[in-house]
């Protein structure tokens, strides 16, 4: 079992619309919780993290983690088409490592 | 500023054959962590250097090494290339050795495809 789960997808929504992307983890030693983006062909940049339960808020982007079920979210209000890349969960083991889930490829359409 | 950057970009190796990979991390950053990324899958951490000493290694075999100079730029290696190394090979910087987000930012560069035939 991997330490870290995630639907690799695809997922394709109409421009607008609220996403929601998943990841669960079976480690309970995780603390920082991260979300990446990753267009193709480059490296992966840091959307958000967070280290508690609970939601954290960025423009159209919310992070939601719930540690008592091992479970993280990422929220996408109004997706654009500049929104489609795929999006990896990670998680921080020992302070040095980030752990990643397999990455969920989001095609928004127009 | 100049972000995180590897060469080359693209290589294309022989089974048997050996790879070097190059990292310049962002000015003042003196960690760097190397990670394989297989199509389709996360990112895998293979390596953290800090201050040029192995500060923490992945499950990978003693075929993958790295190394790290006195101006924080780094080296991944790895002898006797199998099909299965094909992949795209990340380099990240970060300004301290723990990692989280905010000041101890993880950067990544853009990678290098290395391409095992």
């Amino acid at each position: 079992q991997k330490e870290v789960e995630q639907d690799p997808g695809p997922l394709s929504v109409p421009e607008g619309a609220i996403v929601s992307l998943n990841c669960t983890y079976s480690n309970s030693a995780f603390q920082y919780f991260m979300w990446y983006r990753q267009y193709s062909r480059k490296g992966p940049e840091l959307l958000m993290y967070t280290y508690s339960s609970g939601n954290k808020e960025d423009g159209r982007f919310t992070a939601q983690v719930d540690k008592s079920s091992k479970y993280i979210s990422l929220f996408i209000r109004d997706s654009q088409p500049s929104d489609s890349a795929t999006y990896l969960c990670a998680m921080i083991q020992g302070a040095q490592k980030l752990v990643f889930g397999q990455g969920t490829r989001l095609t928004i359409n127009p | 500023d100049a972000g995180v950057t590897q060469s080359p970009t693209h290589l294309i190796k022989t089974r048997g054959q050996q790879v070097t990979l190059r990292c310049s991390p962002i000015s003042g950053h003196k960690s760097v962590s190397w990670y394989q990324q297989v199509l389709g899958q996360g990112p895998q951490f293979i390596f953290q250097y800090y201050e040029k000493e192995e500060r923490g290694r992945g499950n990978f075999p003693d075929r993958f090494s790295a190394r790290q100079f006195p101006n924080y730029s780094s080296e991944l290696n790895v002898n006797a290339l199998l099909l299965g190394d094909s992949a795209l090979y990340l380099c990240a910087s970060s300004p301290r050795m723990k990692i989280a987000g905010g000041l101890y930012e993880q950067y990544f560069g853009p990678g290098t495809r290395l391409t095992v035939t």
